[in-house]
């Protein structure tokens, strides 16, 4: 069991469509990271969300901490095909020393 | 800079053979960490570095050791290597407070164990 959970796993929009990806847990995080990975490359950092409630936007993306800080959501506003990638969530939860991914989501965005 | 750098890239190796996978930064950071990367499972923390001279357990060490050289460099070895570690392995550092400061990685090592 993934102390993460991803969702939904696999995404084929169109371009210019919009799109929601999820990132749920049980236990509480003291913040929550989201990077993008392209193919055969390492993941680069896209934003941390601390407070729980934040939202915070990125150009088309809006990320959102949930309130009880278990959650978190990615949205993407008409997506391009520089949007393609795998996006991972990530944090350390308040038990401490301990750094957990999320299963990840694999975006295709099709011109 | 060239920011993480990991060797080799690929990597092929027989049940029972071991290797040692190199990393090193440029960066001038004081953390560093292993990852695996499984299809369905992200990335999954095998050990970590805090500082120079200390290490710590992740989410999925048996079977590894490591060692922090020096600032710079943090090596993972795989004594007797099993098909179950066939994954892609990442390095990464933060510059300051370990784990949650944004972490920086090295483009991988693509490991095949046969």
């Amino acid at each position: 069991t993934q102390l993460l959970e991803q969702s939904p796993q696999f995404l084929s929009i169109q371009e210019g469509e919009n799109l929601t990806v999820y990132c749920n847990s049980s236990s509480v995080f003291s913040s929550l990271q989201w990077y993008r990975q392209e193919p055969g490359e390492g993941p680069v950092l896209l934003v941390t969300v601390v407070t729980g409630g934040e939202v915070k936007k990125l150009k088309r993306l809006t990320f959102q901490f949930g309130d009880a800080r278990k959650d978190s959501s990615l949205h993407i506003t008409a997506a391009q095909p520089g949007d393609t990638g795998l996006y991972l969530c990530a944090g350390e939860p308040n038990t401490g020393n301990q750094f957990y991914f999320g299963t990840g989501t694999s975006l295709t965005v099709i011109p | 800079n060239a920011g993480v750098t990991q060797t080799p890239k690929f990597q092929v190796l027989k049940t029972g053979q071991s290797m040692t996978l190199q990393c090193a930064q440029d960066m001038n950071h004081n953390s560093m960490y292993w990852y695996r990367q499984d299809p369905g499972m992200g990335l999954r923390l095998i050990y970590y570095s805090a500082s120079e001279g200390t290490t710590d357990k992740g989410e999925v060490p048996n079977g590894y050791n490591v060692s922090r050289l020096n600032k710079r460099e943090f090596s993972l070895r795989l004594e007797s290597a099993a098909p179950s570690q066939t994954s892609v392995y990442f390095c990464a550092s933060t510059l300051n407070k370990p784990l949650t400061d944004t972490q920086y990685f090295g483009p991988g090592t693509r490991l095949t164990v046969l």
